[in-house]
């Protein structure tokens, strides 16, 4: 069974600073996807970043960026230019690549680490 | 589009009585997904519907939970009679088979006490 393990609890970051969460997955699948999920104190769960596991190039969006080390089956996710309304419980996330008509598709989450940013 | 609905955001109950979650996905979507968030477990998958047919309900606790889809544009998650441990999040998600990375677009969650 797939499991998706975030070590850090809490993280704290200094505006505009940048920080790195962490996140280790296990898995036999070779083709999956991974996900940075951002719920802030609204509850609303964000999708901050996807990965294709297939793709070597780690995935970038604006301030937010992946490292993905497949062999070491390790996600982390950097927070560049750190700003308030980054503050948030983030979810690491895992699900096999393609959904596949009748079977099981669903999305393996970590525990969260809850990331507060310093003014 | 107005994205994932969910009714009613918050909902304050007795142990004992019935409680209907009711969710509306993305038009369009075929699939739809119903998880549980509580400080302890986390976030964890209930159920999920592909094209208005249950698929994987293994993550349903009990018998004394329920989730029908009659039709593409509406489910529902029952619990009767409820209990205070059922007392949680509970988000519905919707996805496109088709869709790039099959991204899941939750709803904002209904918060559920039980008291």
């Amino acid at each position: 069974a797939q499991t998706v393990t975030q070590s850090q609890p809490e993280m704290s970051v200094q505006e505009a600073e940048t920080v790195t969460l962490s996140c280790t997955y296990d898995t036999s699948e070779s083709d999956y996807y991974l996900f940075w999920y951002k719920q802030p104190p609204s509850r609303q769960m964000i999708l901050v970043i996807r990965q294709e596991a297939y793709k070597q190039q780690n995935a970038t969006e604006n301030r937010f960026s992946v490292n993905f080390q497949k062999a070491a089956k390790s996600f982390s996710l950097k927070i560049s230019d750190s700003q308030l309304g980054d503050a948030a419980m983030y979810f690491c996330a895992y699900r096999r690549h393609k959904l596949i008509s009748g079977a099981t598709n669903k999305l393996i989450f970590g525990t969260g680490t809850l990331l507060a940013v310093q003014p | 589009d107005a994205g994932v609905i969910q009714s009613p955001r918050h909902e304050v109950t007795e142990m004992g009585q019935e409680v209907t979650l009711r969710c509306k996905p993305i038009s369009g979507h075929d699939y739809l997904f119903w998880y549980r968030q509580t400080m302890m477990r986390g976030l964890e998958l209930l159920i999920y519907f592909n094209n208005n047919v249950p698929i994987d309900d293994s993550g349903m606790p009990e018998d004394r939970f329920s989730a029908k889809m009659p039709n593409a544009s509406f489910s529902t998650l029952k619990i009767q009679p409820s209990e205070p441990r059922d007392s949680a999040v509970y988000f519905c998600a919707s996805t496109l088979l088709a869709g790039v990375g099959n991204e899941q677009f939750f709803g904002p969650g209904t918060r559920l006490t039980v008291l």
